[in-house]
């Protein structure tokens, strides 16, 4: 199974300042056809995760623009340029090229 | 606007069995491969099973050991999940899954005696 593991497991973020989170596989995620199927979630308490970003760097629809995520193979980052309120919440980065594994969860919370 | 909502989540006693379904709408659900996803108490998401458009195709996750059937009936856009022989290792939320943008709000299934 590919393992994904996730730092850091937590982020305390000022309003308005950036947060990073970074994602490693354990193994190369590139698809047989070309692709890379890693995704990022979120999801706030009580809520089902809900889809940002898909294929490394595609932002879902109604996502906002402040969310980006990048990578390749083995190493990616979800950056949020501005935080905001709404953004407190727990953060998985998932795959879906070799089955399906998810991440710890970073969990972020406003300082 | 997609919706899945899933129901029949219940408190079983241990060894016991439930059905969960979900009920999609508002996409052409024959067309979708669809899963199930789990999230125990305090943990995060783990994935359950998966099955083709047609029905003709499922997988599981390990864990699951032959305990699960998940199937599909395309006329009424309706999703099940089969639980049977529970444990304790199995109260969770279980989310149906449109793969892989949309999740439902989940159902909640407790095994305890």
């Amino acid at each position: 199974d590919i393992v994904m593991t996730q730092t850091p497991l937590s982020s305390l973020v000022t309003l308005g300042q950036p947060a990073s989170i970074s994602c490693r596989s354990s193994q190369s995620l590139v698809h047989t056809d070309g692709n890379t199927y890693l995704s990022w979630l979120h999801q706030r308490p009580g809520q089902p995760p809900r889809l940002l970003i898909y294929k490394i760097s595609n932002r879902f629809s109604g996502v906002p623009d402040r969310f980006s995520g990048s990578g390749t193979g083995t190493d990616f980052t979800l950056k949020i340029s501005r935080v905001e309120a709404e953004d407190v919440g727990i953060y998985y980065c998932m795959q879906t090229t070799r089955l399906y594994t998810f991440g710890q969860g970073t969990k972020l919370e406003i300082k | 606007e997609v919706q899945l909502v899933e129901s029949g989540g219940d408190l079983v006693q241990p060894g016991g069995s439930l059905r969960l379904s979900c009920a999609a709408s508002g996409f052409t659900f024959s067309n979708w491969w669809m899963h199930w996803v789990r999230q125990a108490p305090g943990k995060g998401p783990v994935w359950v099973a998966r099955i083709k458009t047609d029905g003709s195709s499922t997988t599981y996750a390990d864990f699951v050991n032959g305990r699960f059937t998940i199937s599909r009936d395309n006329a009424k856009s309706t999703l099940y999940l089969q639980l049977n022989t529970l444990t304790v290792e199995d109260t969770a939320v279980y989310y149906c899954v449109r793969a892989w943008d949309y999740w439902g709000q989940g159902t909640l299934v407790t095994v305890s005696s």
